[in-house]
């Protein structure tokens, strides 16, 4: 009954070729995000969808692209692999709906993304 | 500006010791507060919320965090660690609005002595 789904668990790209990794979700929230954690850190918001509203970060880079083409699903994109961006990806959710019954997050267990 | 500080960045504590690991925000609204687990590997797992009403709230794994605003912390604590227990933990604040969004602390990693 996992509810975050991230695949897959493990990618191995080579450098500069383009990569997609993807997340589903079976909770139905409004919010979706794209983190980047790298060893012994803690996640870095990339970015996230309120609904279908994109919110970037303004220090993730251009090299990082994310799309939501409906509720349950999110891709991120990595238009040009470079060795910096080995790391884990983790994909969350969570409700939005304001007027203290928002949720909590809910994590994926991640993409751990080895560039060669 | 919003902010969460881990003052402890790696922690070792007997089996059967207690614990508590530090958490202090800085948050321009009520804060939404969590803690979340993470095994190497792994993605993050929610121990407890604390969202209103009773500061002191239990999660799961025998966990529990007190909300003290006047201090603006939020430490988490556990009466006797299992080596199970041996991960990194992270405390977050948010996501309160739309426009807001999950800020997390640098992460405590904690160590279980035999």
């Amino acid at each position: 009954d996992a509810m975050v789904i991230q695949n897959p668990r493990y990618q191995v790209t080579q450098f500069g070729k383009p990569v997609t990794l993807s997340c589903s979700q079976t909770l139905n929230h409004n919010v979706m995000y794209w983190y980047q954690q790298k060893s012994s850190q803690a996640p870095k918001l990339l970015f996230h969808y309120y609904d279908k509203d994109f919110n970037n970060e303004a220090d993730t880079p251009d090299n990082f692209q994310s799309r939501r083409p409906n509720t349950s699903f999110c891709f991120l994109d990595i238009r040009s692999p470079g060795l910096g961006d080995a790391a884990m990806y983790l994909c969350a959710t969570s409700m939005q709906r304001g007027q203290g019954v928002d949720t909590e997050a809910f994590f994926g267990q991640g993409t751990r993304l080895t560039v060669v | 500006a919003q902010s969460v500080t881990q003052p402890d960045i790696h922690i070792t504590v007997s089996e059967g010791a207690s614990l508590e690991l530090r958490c202090n925000y800085s948050y321009g609204a009520t804060p939404y507060l969590f803690w979340y687990v993470q095994s190497p590997g792994q993605g993050l797992q929610l121990l407890l919320k604390y969202f209103s009403g009773d500061t002191l709230v239990q999660g799961i794994k025998g966990f529990e965090a007190e909300f003290k605003r006047s201090q603006s912390s939020f430490n988490l604590r556990k009466p006797s660690v299992h080596w199970s227990d041996a991960a990194e933990y992270f405390c977050a604040v948010g996501p309160y609005s739309s426009a807001s969004k999950i800020i997390f602390g640098s992460g405590t990693r904690l160590s279980i002595r035999p």
